[in-house]
């Protein structure tokens, strides 16, 4: 296991639910990020948090509202998702956002399906 | 931006046999460069990464690269395959300079299986 847990590991949801995924970090980082990974396509970053701010929302839809409360904790609240939204869903932080070199350590995922 | 080309979505070994996973990085600066292992239901877990150093990387588990400038290439090779190194393979390389400094840039992915 790796100092990054995500909670729920596994989610299945309706099209009108309301539900939030929660990552925690305990490698005293100061940036985290959500990706999602769908299946047969690459990696794609969804949002950057920089000592709790928003550094990157790489056009998501609305529909994915991130939240940062302190630099250990990174949620990201789900509404009226879509059946693509189906996906797993990755949190990672690092030391830093912006550094060279710059290693992420990852978490188990959140399994997500939309019905 | 980075880009990185894994050449090879699916690879399949015999145990005991070698690996070779094969990975293009595109970059106009030199570059930092990692390899990331996923195994079934986990998140990405770090493998090695070549920061300038040593041209010849040695990760966990056996694995290793060599960062190639010359052919833009960074090869994850092992001697011999254990049937525990199933697992979807990652190539990343990191944006070198700018306002996404350190963003990570995924490829798509090789898909190992081990035969017994």
């Amino acid at each position: 296991e790796t100092g990054v847990t995500q909670t729920p590991r596994h989610l299945v949801m309706g099209m009108t639910n309301k539900k939030s995924l929660k990552c925690e970090q305990h490698l005293g980082h100061n940036a985290m990020y959500w990706y999602k990974q769908s299946a047969k396509k690459p990696l794609e970053l969804m949002f950057v948090y920089n000592f709790k701010e928003q550094t990157e929302n790489n056009s998501v839809p609305s529909r994915f509202s991130p939240e940062c409360p302190n630099s250990s904790h990174l949620f990201l609240h789900l509404h009226t998702l879509q059946p693509e939204d189906s996906a797993l869903y990755l949190c990672a932080s690092s030391q830093d956002e912006g550094l060279l070199r710059n290693e992420q350590f990852f978490g188990p995922g959140t399994r997500l399906t939309v019905l | 931006a980075q880009s990185v080309t894994q050449l090879d979505s699916h690879v399949s070994v015999s145990e005991g046999t070698p690996v070779l996973l094969r990975c293009n990085y595109s970059s106009s600066y030199s570059p930092s460069l990692f390899w990331y292992v996923q195994h079934p239901n986990k998140g990405l877990q770090l493998l090695l990464k070549y920061t300038s150093a040593a041209t010849l990387v040695k990760g966990i588990n056996g694995f290793e690269a060599e960062f190639k400038k010359s052919e833009t290439s960074f090869h994850l090779t092992k001697p011999s395959a254990h049937m525990s190194d199933a697992a979807e393979y990652f190539c990343v390389v990191s944006e070198a300079w700018g306002s996404t400094l350190g963003r990570l840039y995924f490829g798509r992915g090789t898909q190992l299986t081990v035969w017994p």
